[in-house]
Formats: structure tokens, C-alpha cells, sequence
């Protein structure tokens, strides 16, 4: 199977800057995306293609690529952004198109 | 203005057969580079790609789950079917359908549904 690693947790203050990485052996030749979700809620796409943020989507989200892991940064964390976010991406084979990580709960402290 | 809705049954019974809905609108699954997809989240989880399924009656389903999904679509109702056979409790969890965009040649969930929550039990 393949996999995509996230750490289960990232705490941080308001303000500061949070940063969720997601590792994968096929993130050098696979975009990846990000979800958000809050409780109770359906996940809500925050960037695509390892950078792009979609509209509607605050600046303060952004993603970078490098190597086998990506990273999601949240700039000026605010209370809101407390949420799970969950990265996705694909194998190189194709014979896992899509996965999902295991979600990585932030938590403004 | 997308938008996706999942119906089905609450509840199910072991070895039962799921059957979902996923009625959408503002798009048109007979639109090239258009895809829906189904992918389920237990209870405190994380999310679990099912299937997908393309305007070009592509269908894709996760590797694990092969063997007891079938996914249809329906383009004059504007509906996807998702069948799951042999239901089991570790199945409990909430399922939802998303609307699938083309960028290029990569595709990405950008409309999602509210979820529906399966209960496996007898």
C-alpha cells in the first residue's frame, strides 16, 4: 500500500506560524492537496497542486514541495484555522490514485 | 452554485448490501474533465478514498475495497450510485460524495457534500 505520514498534532499560538508536513515516497512526481475540516463539517479544499490556493481561501495558507514531503503553512494562525487538515496526493503507479493521509489535528492555543 | 447531497440508508445490518445516492447539481457529469467521487470517515478518523467515477464513465476504486464496491452514475438524474457489499461494523462511518475538477491533467475534490453517517449493527 501506499502512504502518506502526517504528525497526528501541531499547537500553536495566535499569530504565529503553523507548519503541517505530509511525507510520501511519490511526492516528487505527485501534486498535493489539502483539506481542512472542522467538526461536524465536510473538508474544504485550501491548496492544490502542492501551492495554488483556490479562491475564497485566505492568503495566510500556502504549500511547498521539497523532496518527498510537502508542507502546508498557516501564517498568522488565527482561532478559526483550528481544524484537522488532511494532505492527499497519489502512487506513482497509478495503482493507488488517491490517498489520504492521516490528518494532522491543529490546535491554537 | 455546486452542490452535492448523499442519501441513503442509517442503518444496515452485517453482510447487507449499502446502497448511496449522491444527487448533485450545478454541473453535469457528462461535461468533459468532471468526476465524482465517494470517501467515508469512521467516527474520530481520518478520511478514506472509496471510488471515482468520470464523465467518460472512467471508474477508479481504492485497491483495498475493490472487490465490494461498484459505482454507477446516472447523468440524466444527475446522480452517482455507490454499492458496498458484505457490510461489516468497521464500515460504520460517514460517507460523502465530492465534485472532482480538472487542472490540466490533475484532478482535485473542490465541492463536497455534507456526509451521510452509516451505521453498521444488527
Amino acid at each position: 500500500s501506499y502512504e502518506l505520514t502526517q504528525p497526528p498534532s501541531v499547537s500553536v499560538s495566535p499569530g504565529q506560524t503553523a507548519r503541517i508536513t505530509c511525507s510520501g515516497d511519490a511526492l516528487p512526481k505527485q501534486y498535493a492537496y489539502w483539506y481542512q475540516q472542522k467538526p461536524g463539517q465536510a473538508p474544504v479544499l485550501v491548496i492544490y497542486k502542492d501551492s495554488e490556493r483556490p479562491s475564497g481561501i485566505p492568503e495566510r495558507f500556502s504549500g511547498s514541495s521539497s523532496g518527498t514531503t510537502v508542507t502546508l503553512t498557516i501564517s498568522g494562525v488565527q482561532a478559526e484555522d483550528e481544524a484537522d487538515y488532511y494532505c492527499q496526493s497519489a502512487d506513482s503507479s497509478g495503482t493507488y490514485p488517491l490517498v489520504f493521509g492521516g490528518g494532522t489535528k491543529l490546535t491554537v492555543l | 452554485q455546486i452542490t452535492l447531497k448523499e442519501s441513503g440508508p442509517t442503518l444496515v445490518k452485517p453482510t447487507q448490501t449499502l446502497t448511496l445516492t449522491c444527487t448533485f447539481s450545478g454541473f453535469s457529469l457528462s461535461t468533459s474533465g468532471v468526476g465524482v467521487g465517494w470517501i467515508r470517515q469512521p467516527p474520530g478518523k481520518a478520511l478514506e478514498w472509496l471510488a471515482l467515477i468520470y464523465w467518460d464513465d472512467d471508474k477508479r476504486y481504492s485497491p483495498s475495497l475493490k472487490s465490494r464496491l461498484t459505482i454507477t452514475k446516472d447523468t440524466s438524474k444527475n446522480q452517482v450510485v455507490l454499492t458496498m457489499t458484505n457490510m461489516d461494523p468497521v464500515d460504520t462511518a460517514t460517507y460523502y460524495c465530492a465534485h472532482r475538477r480538472r487542472s490540466g491533467s490533475y484532478y482535485y475534490f473542490d465541492y463536497w457534500g455534507q456526509g451521510t453517517l452509516v451505521t453498521v449493527s444488527s
